[in-house]
């Protein structure tokens, strides 16, 4: 049920660029992007709903590719501010009430 | 955007006690919440959906009687972690939908998260 992303983990340097992939085993009807930093809460990014919708603000964006079930979180110029696991999340079942986080992908931004 | 609110933000106790979690949407009404459980460098995992007026829907492999969930209003849901052991040392996370249609209604709004640690 839960989505596979990969890389699993990403180091950077400040101003390089990552891209997060998602993918999932069942049809997704929408894909949210959210960022955890170590004992927080998830905080929301994006969420995308439908099939080929592109979405970004600042310099981190994201599409959804509905045929091939999977979505992409681009993140460009990295800063510092970026370090922390990023998950996909998706909902299924009836009336989506289900949501399933993925695996996620720590990203650390060194200086 | 919408406020959940979750307390405790932490609590210690001893093995073989009860423990009650709150879940609250401070500026709308759910009718469905969420609660997550993340072992340290894991996923988020769904443990049950929450649902106002109704038994909540457990995931395969979640003990229904152990992990209780009440969801009494459309504000307030509760997770009682029943005669804890340490292995149910965890971070707990609720979160919320606002089906008000202020925002696209499938976004997720989470509690700051509960650490249980049970000696």
């Amino acid at each position: 049920q839960q989505p596979v992303q990969s890389p699993q983990a990403v180091i950077l340097r400040e101003g390089e660029d990552a891209v997060i992939n998602c993918s999932s085993s069942k049809a997704l009807y929408s894909v949210h992007w959210y960022r955890q930093k170590h004992g927080e809460a998830p905080i929301f990014l994006m969420i995308l709903l439908k099939g080929g919708e592109q979405k970004g603000h600042d310099k981190i964006s994201a599409s959804f590719n509905e045929k091939k079930q999977q979505s992409s979180l681009y993140l460009t110029a990295s800063q510092l501010s970026y370090s922390g696991t990023y998950f996909c999340g998706t909902e299924i079942g009836y009336n989506f009430n289900k949501f399933y986080f993925g695996s996620g992908t720590k990203l650390n931004v060194k200086p | 955007g919408a406020v959940v609110s979750q307390h405790p933000s932490w609590v210690i106790c001893k093995s073989g006690t009860s423990v009650k979690i709150e879940c609250r949407s401070l500026d709308f009404q759910a009718t469905t919440m969420f609660w997550y459980r993340q072992f340290p460098k894991q996923s988020l995992m769904l443990m049950a959906t929450s649902n106002e007026g109704s038994k909540a829907t457990y995931e395969q492999g979640v003990e229904k009687d152990k992990f209780l969930i009440n969801h009494a209003s459309l504000t307030l849901s509760t997770l009682t972690v029943t005669s804890a052991h340490p292995e149910d040392s965890s971070f707990y996370i609720c979160s919320a939908r606002d089906p008000s249609g202020r925002v696209p209604k499938n976004i997720q709004y989470f509690g700051a998260g509960t650490r249980l640690s049970v000696l």
